[in-house]
């Protein structure tokens, strides 16, 4: 049973654009959540993250949004650029005692930015 | 600050062998994971450890060993291999509470045959 999921194995979008990447988790004892980028041959990086007291991230280019209710969290990338290309993953992880490093990630999807 | 290491980078072995994937990082981080990354997958979480002495299971442990003799060091053991153990293996290290962003190393490419 998948409890993390990213329903769109690939994106691909014009430079300068927003990339939108999604990510859906089905465990309620989730409520911590980061997203992970990765390029071929190397470990995933992290890149961003978001505690479930808050609805909205944001770092530089990257925003992630946080929708409890609907159990769903997205990437925004604003503007995109070619160096953004890479496989994302989301992961979630419940933040109580001795599981605070217990990732659970998505199956990733690897965003394409086209100049 | 050498972070996540992971050796060895590449590996072949016949099924039936057995070898050890070895981790260590330098960051005093209490929390140390192996994760495989499949086609389709995403990185399924194998065995975790909280600390020297303690470990277990994750999502997908069948057929792998670990331990943690130390903070640094969190070894991978295949005991005897098998085709559908190919895959890219990750270790991750990270504190245990504040913020939990895990560092990872650069893989092992492990091949059965």
């Amino acid at each position: 049973d998948q409890q993390v999921k990213q329903n769109s194995p690939s994106l691909s979008v014009q430079e300068g654009r927003i990339s939108i990447l999604n990510c859906d988790y089905t465990n309620s004892m989730f409520d911590y959540f980061l997203w992970y980028k990765k390029y071929p041959a190397e470990g995933p990086t992290f890149l961003i993250s978001i505690s479930s007291i808050k609805d909205k991230n944001e770092d530089g280019r990257f925003t992630v949004f946080l929708n409890k209710s609907a159990k769903h969290l997205s990437l925004h990338i604003v503007p995109s650029q070619p160096g953004d290309s890479a496989v994302y993953f989301c992961a979630a992880t419940p933040m109580i005692y001795n599981q605070g490093g217990k990732l659970i990630f998505g199956q990733g999807t690897e965003l394409s930015v086209k100049p | 600050n050498a972070g996540v290491t992971q050796t060895p980078k590449f590996q072949v072995l016949k099924t039936g062998q057995s070898m050890t994937l070895q981790c260590a990082q330098d960051m005093n981080h209490e929390y140390m994971s192996w994760y495989r990354q499949d086609p389709g997958m995403g990185l399924r979480l194998i065995h975790y450890s909280v600390g020297a002495g303690i470990t277990d299971q994750g999502e997908v442990p069948n057929g792998y060993n670990v331990s943690r003799s130390t903070t640094e060091d969190f070894p991978l053991r295949l005991l005897s291999a098998a085709p559908s153990q190919t895959s890219v293996y990750f270790c991750a290290s990270s504190y245990l509470y504040t913020g939990v962003e895990a560092f990872f190393g650069q893989g092992t490419r492990l091949t059965v045959v």
